[in-house]
């Protein structure tokens, strides 16, 4: 069964700082998505960035990027020039294309110290 | 506007009643999700569809039970076999094939 691993339940970073947020994943399939999501005290889920298995090059949107290690099962998240905004819980997800099956990890919770 | 909506928000039920929460897309996306939320949990999938009158159960489908009989609709009926029903309830819905969810703005149930 493929699973989702966040081993930071919670991080801490100053502001306009960076800060990476660690996932790992098991999964014996070869064409998968990976994503991160945030979700706010709102408690919206927001999709942050998303990558595709069979993509060699690192995601980037804006501020944030992934460093995906296919060998390694590893997606860890950037958070570049940190702003108060991006305080909030952050999940990985993973989908196989296979089953349309969405994997959630436990999440990280990020503070942001002005 | 397209989007998905959950509905109640809130939602308060006694203890042996069985509640349904509403989930309801005009995405026209395929496949729909159930996820259960609780503090230090993470989201976890109960139940999900792929197709109309089709779906497969997740991984803590026990207590829960589920209809899809409109690509639009994917209501979750929360049993008294549950045994610990409160919790926050996110629904889902995607495009088949692989690309991202999209999300409702959840409901908070409570058993008293």
């Amino acid at each position: 069964a493929q699973t989702v691993t966040q081993s930071q339940p919670e991080m801490s970073v100053q502001e306009a700082e960076t800060v990476t947020l660690s996932c790992t994943y098991d999964t014996s399939e070869s064409d998968y998505y990976l994503f991160w999501y945030k979700q706010p005290p709102s408690r919206q889920m927001i999709l942050v960035i998303r990558q595709e298995a069979y993509k060699q090059q690192n995601a980037t949107e804006n501020r944030f990027s992934v460093n995906f290690q296919k060998a390694a099962k590893s997606f860890s998240l950037k958070i570049s020039d940190s702003q108060l905004g991006d305080a909030a819980m952050y999940f990985c997800a993973y989908r196989t294309s296979r089953d349309d099956k969405i994997i959630f990890g436990k999440g990280t919770r990020l503070h942001i110290l002005p | 506007d397209g989007g998905i909506t959950q509905s109640p928000k809130y939602l308060f039920r006694k203890e042996g009643q069985n509640v349904t929460l509403s989930c309801e897309q005009n995405l026209n996306h395929d496949a729909m999700y159930w996820y259960r939320q609780d503090p230090g949990q993470g989201l976890r999938l109960i139940y999900y569809s792929q197709i109309v009158n089709d779906f497969q159960k997740g991984d803590i489908a026990e207590g829960y039970s589920v209809s899809r009989e409109k690509k639009e609709s994917f209501p979750l009926t929360v049993t008294s076999a549950q045994k610990n029903p409160t919790a926050f309830y996110l629904c889902a819905s995607s495009m088949w094939g692989a690309t991202e969810a999209f999300f409702g703005q959840g409901t908070r149930l409570t058993v008293v």
